[in-house]
């Protein structure tokens, strides 16, 4: 059974700080992605990794998957209370890569 | 915006009742998958269909579940004679291809409260 494990599970943190947040596996991912899922909502995608190493970008947000293509991490610059949310990765893998394997999130509060 | 729907979003069930979920994937979307959301848990997958056909249901459970996705209208995801362990957040997702880097693009969930 492949596991995702995020950490922190919980961040709490004032608006124009940094952080990072992680995701980790004992297995590798064919690719891998990161949503924000804020109360009562659905996972909204931020980002779709594929290839070991790659790095994306958006606005304050940079996504790195590792090189063995087992471990993400999702770096924010100067949060804003916006940021604020349940962040999860999610995996696929193998002949059966539609489907996704969650990580159970961090969930982060950036306050005022 | 023509997300993927999900309704009811919210609905209560008494012990022995049944429930239906539907989901509307996105214009253009054949491909759906039904993830569940148990509390303090990460999404697990449940089943994954295309039109009237389904291709992977090894995360459905065994006995009163089962899911459809008809050649006309939305996907539905029925359980049977509800337990209170089926109180959940279930999320249909879709895409466009199903492949590898296909995207998945999730509806808001339906809370299910069972009493």
């Amino acid at each position: 059974t492949q596991l995702l494990e995020q950490s922190p599970q919980f961040l709490s943190i004032q608006e124009g700080e940094n952080l990072t947040v992680y995701c980790n596996s004992s297995s590798v991912f064919s690719s891998l992605q990161w949503y924000r899922q804020e109360p009562g909502e659905g996972p909204v995608l931020l980002v779709t990794v594929v290839t070991g190493g790659e790095v994306k970008k958006l606005k304050r947000l940079t996504f790195q998957f590792g090189d063995a293509r087992k471990d993400s991490s999702l770096h924010i610059t100067a949060a804003q209370p916006g940021d604020t949310g349940l962040y999860l990765c999610a995996g696929s893998s193998g002949g059966s890569n539609y489907k996704l394997t969650f990580g159970k999130g961090t969930l982060l509060t950036v306050n005022p | 915006n023509a997300g993927v729907m999900q309704n009811p979003r919210h609905l209560v069930r008494r012990r022995g009742q049944e429930a239906r979920l539907r989901c509307s994937p996105m214009k253009g979307h054949s491909h759906v998958y039904w993830y569940r959301q148990l509390p303090e848990e990460g999404l697990k997958f449940m089943v994954y269909l295309q039109k009237e056909n389904i291709i992977d249901e090894s995360g459905m459970p065994k006995e009163r579940f089962s899911a459809e996705f008809p050649k006309e209208g939305p996907s539905i995801l029925r359980i049977q004679q509800v337990v209170r362990g089926d109180s959940a957040a279930y999320f249909c997702a879709s895409s466009i291809l199903g492949g590898r880097v296909d995207t998945q693009y999730f509806g808001p969930g339906t809370r299910l409260t069972v009493l």
